[in-house]
């Protein structure tokens, strides 16, 4: 099945610092969908994404929707502990039918922040 | 509150047993999903059901089973068949189509499979 192209896989940053993931994809996406996952949870919704173009903030967490369809980004801005995790983007697509509501997720990003 | 319940929470198995993951939610969502994920490869989509007494089979279905006999549980059965069972699986639900917006999936927290 197919996959998102995350990246990048790991970042090891400090404290402060800021952050920035991307997803792409070869097929149009309708939604996207930012997840954060914490060791030994399920992952909890960031921010979603539904026309191209957007932008949206959650707090420190910005992310897009890009303009092709095919790709988003996130940004964390002055990280702090806390913000550790595996961050995943998930991609719907137009699709109807079976397919509705279907998702399709990245690799997966794995932040690491040092105090 | 609502949300999903996923139990147990760590469940050990041994060579050729069958094993039940259960997953319960509280939310009415019409679409439940379960999810396998192992380290480096994200999440990789095992069956699905839009309905109650329905579903279809995800990109990895080979060697699990299912059921939705009820829309609010969704139990995974991992048979003998399935040659790599251990790994980290992940139950989600969301509201059926018509529903706007689209708030993505609602997850539970896991259960983490051992084969021993």
């Amino acid at each position: 099945g197919q996959q998102l192209n995350q990246s990048p896989q790991s970042m090891f940053i400090q404290e402060g610092e800021d952050v920035s993931m991307n997803c792409t994809s070869s097929s149009i996406f309708n939604t996207w969908l930012w997840y954060k996952q914490d060791p030994g949870e399920g992952p909890v919704l960031l921010i979603a994404l539904y026309k191209a173009g957007e932008l949206t903030s959650n707090g420190r967490l910005t992310a897009q929707f890009g303009i092709t369809r095919k790709d988003s980004f996130l940004n964390i801005s002055a990280s702090i502990p806390s913000d550790v995790g595996i961050y995943f983007c998930a991609g719907q697509l137009v699709a109807g039918g079976t397919s509705y509501g279907k998702l399709t997720f990245g690799q997966g990003t794995i932040l690491t922040v040092h105090p | 509150d609502g949300g999903i319940t996923q139990s147990p929470k760590y469940l050990f198995r041994k060579e050729g047993q069958n094993v039940t993951l259960s997953c319960e939610q509280n939310l009415n969502h019409d679409a439940m999903y379960w999810y396998r994920q192992d380290p480096g490869q994200g999440l990789r989509l095992i069956y699905y059901s839009q309905i109650v007494n329905d579903f279809q089979k995800g990109d990895i279905a080979e060697g699990y089973s299912v059921s939705r006999e009820k829309k609010e549980s969704f139990p995974l059965t991992v048979t003998s068949a399935q040659k790599n069972p251990t790994a980290f699986y992940l139950c989600a639900s969301r509201p059926g189509q018509g529903h706007q917006p689209n708030y993505g999936y609602t997850f539970g927290s896991g259960t983490r499979l051992t084969v021993v």
